[in-house]
């Protein structure tokens, strides 16, 4: 029973456009929210949050929308460029417990 | 910066081996996890310690046990190997706090044959 889910294994995008990777989660509980980026070899990193009582947060290229209402999650990235290239995780928790995570979506941004 | 060391980048055991995955952390972060990574299932957690001595299960701790002697270091050992533990193996540590973010080492792939 997956509480995230990542529906889309792979995306593939033009440099300099826009990326979209979208998670949806079942649990209505959870009130926070964070996207880790994995390159092949190495493990996640942290990229951005977001708290259940926003529905944006920005940070340079990368914005991260909360729809609580559709229990959807999106991260944008503009513009998206090669080093981008990477499997993204999104990520939930509710209150202290540990974080559940999406399957991942593998990023490819072509030159 | 944030360094999380595991002992080893690539494992080869045979089934019914004891094995040992080792955890090491510099930052002095009280809690330390070990997830294991397989395709289209993400990052499953299987242990956790909030404190030296402490430990708790995650969602899948079932042929795995953990050890925190230190405070800097976090064991996984697998009592007996099985096949279906071949995985990427993913440990990390985080400071106690609201949000606390996850700092990752590079990971240990197993494979048990």
């Amino acid at each position: 029973d997956q509480q995230v889910k990542q529906n889309s294994p792979s995306l593939s995008v033009q440099e300099g456009r826009i990326s979209i990777l979208n998670c949806d989660y079942t649990n209505s509980m959870f009130d926070y929210f964070l996207w880790y980026k994995k390159y092949p070899a190495e493990g996640p990193t942290f990229l951005i949050s977001i708290s259940s009582i926003k529905d944006k947060n920005e940070d340079g290229r990368f914005t991260v929308f909360l729809n609580k209402s559709a229990k959807h999650l999106s991260l944008h990235i503009v513009p998206s460029q090669p080093g981008d290239s990477a499997v993204y995780f999104c990520a939930a928790r509710w209150g202290a417990r540990q974080l559940t995570f999406g399957s991942g979506t593998q990023l490819t941004v072509l030159p | 910066d944030v360094k999380v060391t595991q002992s080893s980048r690539y494992l080869v055991k045979r089934t019914g081996e004891k094995v040992f995955l080792e955890c090491v952390q510099d930052m002095d972060h009280e809690n330390m996890f070990w997830y294991r990574q397989d395709p289209g299932l993400g990052l499953r957690l299987i242990y956790f310690s909030y404190d030296v001595k402490m430990k708790e299960k995650g969602d899948i701790p079932e042929g795995y046990s953990v050890s925190r002697e230190k405070k800097e270091r976090f064991s996984l050992i697998l009592e007996s190997a099985s096949t279906n533990q071949t995985s990427m193996y993913l440990c990390a540590s985080s400071f106690t706090g609201t949000n606390e973010k996850l700092f990752f080492g590079s990971g240990t792939q197993l494979s048990v044959l």
